[in-house]
């Protein structure tokens, strides 16, 4: 069974800096992707990054990069120039490669971004 | 192209009744979940289809909840005799299909049992 911790409940940052969301999980697995969606109040988880276990090379997405460690077994979000809008619940989430399709979720970070 | 989308937005319902959550995901896709999310925790996965078939339904609490894809594309979700305990953010989400394919969700329906 696939396990992903997220040991930050709330976080906060000030409007244009930068603030990182830590990630670790726990998998027997090899090969598998990882996540991270935010999902506002409105409800609609949405994602951010995804990156492939087998790549060494960190997911970009504009503003939003990660720091995968593989042997670590973490997977953090980075948010540079942090804006009103990012103020969400973030959950980064874990699915196996192969015949298993469920989406493991960590417990979620609430990010306030501070004007 | 028109995303997830789910009915109802909210759902309030008493105890003990019977309830029905659609989904209709994005067109082309053939992997559809359902998810439910409690108060302040992560997603949890309920069940899983591939086509009209319910490829895993592990997640599935007891047999009060059920769900369809009689067709390969809507489903529905199915509730019997509702407890106070099935409160929640139900999600459903979709995808191309194979295990490498990015979920997309709906904006969930948000199930009230008084």
């Amino acid at each position: 069974a696939q396990t992903v911790t997220q040991s930050q409940p709330e976080m906060s940052v000030q409007e244009a800096e930068t603030v990182t969301l830590s990630c670790t999980y726990d998998t027997s697995e090899n090969n598998y992707y990882l996540f991270w969606y935010k999902q506002p109040p409105s409800r609609q988880m949405i994602l951010v990054i995804r990156q492939e276990a087998y790549k060494q090379q960190n997911a970009t997405e504009n503003r939003f990069s990660v720091n995968f460690q593989k042997a670590a077994k973490s997977f953090s979000l980075k948010i540079s120039d942090s804006q009103l809008g990012d103020t969400a619940m973030y959950f980064c989430a874990f699915i196996p490669s192969g015949s298993a399709r469920q989406l493991t979720f960590g417990s979620g970070t609430q990010l306030t971004v501070l004007p | 192209g028109a995303g997830v989308s789910q009915t109802p937005s909210n759902k309030v319902t008493e105890k003990g009744k019977y309830v029905e959550l659609r989904c209709d995901p994005i067109s082309g896709h053939t992997a559809l979940y359902w998810y439910r999310q409690s108060l302040g925790q992560g997603p949890e996965f309920l069940i899983y289809f591939q086509g009209t078939g319910a490829a895993d339904d592990s997640g599935l609490p007891n047999d009060r909840f059920f769900a369809v894809r009689p067709e390969g594309s809507v489903s529905t979700l199915k509730i019997q005799r509702t407890e106070r305990g099935d409160s929640a953010v139900y999600l459903c989400a979709s995808s191309g299909g194979t295990g490498s394919d990015t979920q997309y969700f709906g904006p969930g329906t948000r199930l009230t049992v008084l």
